[in-house]
């Protein structure tokens, strides 16, 4: 079984300013790690995820994300925030090629609010 | 690649009517994915689809929801007698096996 913790359901940063958006998870087998962006009534976007390769892994927008295992992390970074970064922001699980269902698990989700 | 479409993007309807919904998933995607998000929350997992074989319910969706998916294309996805509690955003979801999943615009219901 798989979940998501996102820790902050809302972070506010001024413009220009480091973006970290914390998510952990659990997961009995190797997991797939994603984030989505979601607008106001849309869809979800993805903006990275990590598969088992490098740990670092680089997502639009200059977004980036590390796999921890040992602490069971996957936060997300951005050096510097604009506006256009407001959204909130979906952390989200799957069993990877541990499992037969790639369905995802989702955290609560963290609004992003970007001040001038 | 024209996206995951969903149609219709947003609906309101009376408490005890039927409504359909429907998922065009992008082009040569085998997997399709039925989630709801409601207010405040992440997504959550409804069903999904191998081509035209639906291999997994949540128990999330109760006897009154269904969802099809013929001749392993579009789907969709119909509630019965809805009640308030229905009301949500309804994401549809396409990969090609394992691979990421794309997401429609989803379709917000609104039960009164």
């Amino acid at each position: 079984a798989q979940s998501v913790t996102q820790l902050g359901s809302h972070v506010s940063v001024s413009e220009g300013a480091l973006v970290l958006l914390r998510c952990n998870y659990s997961s009995s087998v190797p997991p797939y790690l994603f984030w989505y962006v979601q607008y106001p009534n849309q869809g979800l976007q993805l903006l990275l995820k990590y598969t088992s390769a490098a740990t670092l892994v680089k997502g639009i927008n200059g977004f980036e994300a590390e796999f921890k295992k040992s602490e069971t992390s996957f936060h997300l970074t951005k050096p510097s925030a604009h506006m256009s970064d407001a959204a909130e922001y979906f952390c989200a699980v799957n069993p990877g090629d541990g499992g037969s269902n790639y369905k995802l698990t989702f955290g609560k989700g963290t609004l992003l609010t970007v001040n001038p | 690649d024209t996206g995951v479409s969903q149609d219709p993007r947003h609906k309101i309807t009376k408490r005890g009517q039927n409504v359909t919904f429907r998922c065009d998933p992008i082009s040569e995607h085998n997997r399709l994915y039925w989630y709801r998000q409601t207010l405040g929350q992440g997504p959550e997992f409804l069903t999904y689809f191998q081509n035209e074989a639906q291999l997994e319910k949540s128990r999330l969706l109760s006897d009154r929801f269904s969802a099809e998916r013929p001749k392993g294309s579009f789907s969709t996805l119909e509630i019965q007698r809805t009640e308030q509690g229905d009301s949500a955003m309804y994401l549809c979801a396409s990969s090609l096996s394992s691979d990421t999943q794309y997401f429609g615009p989803g379709t917000r219901l609104t039960v009164l």
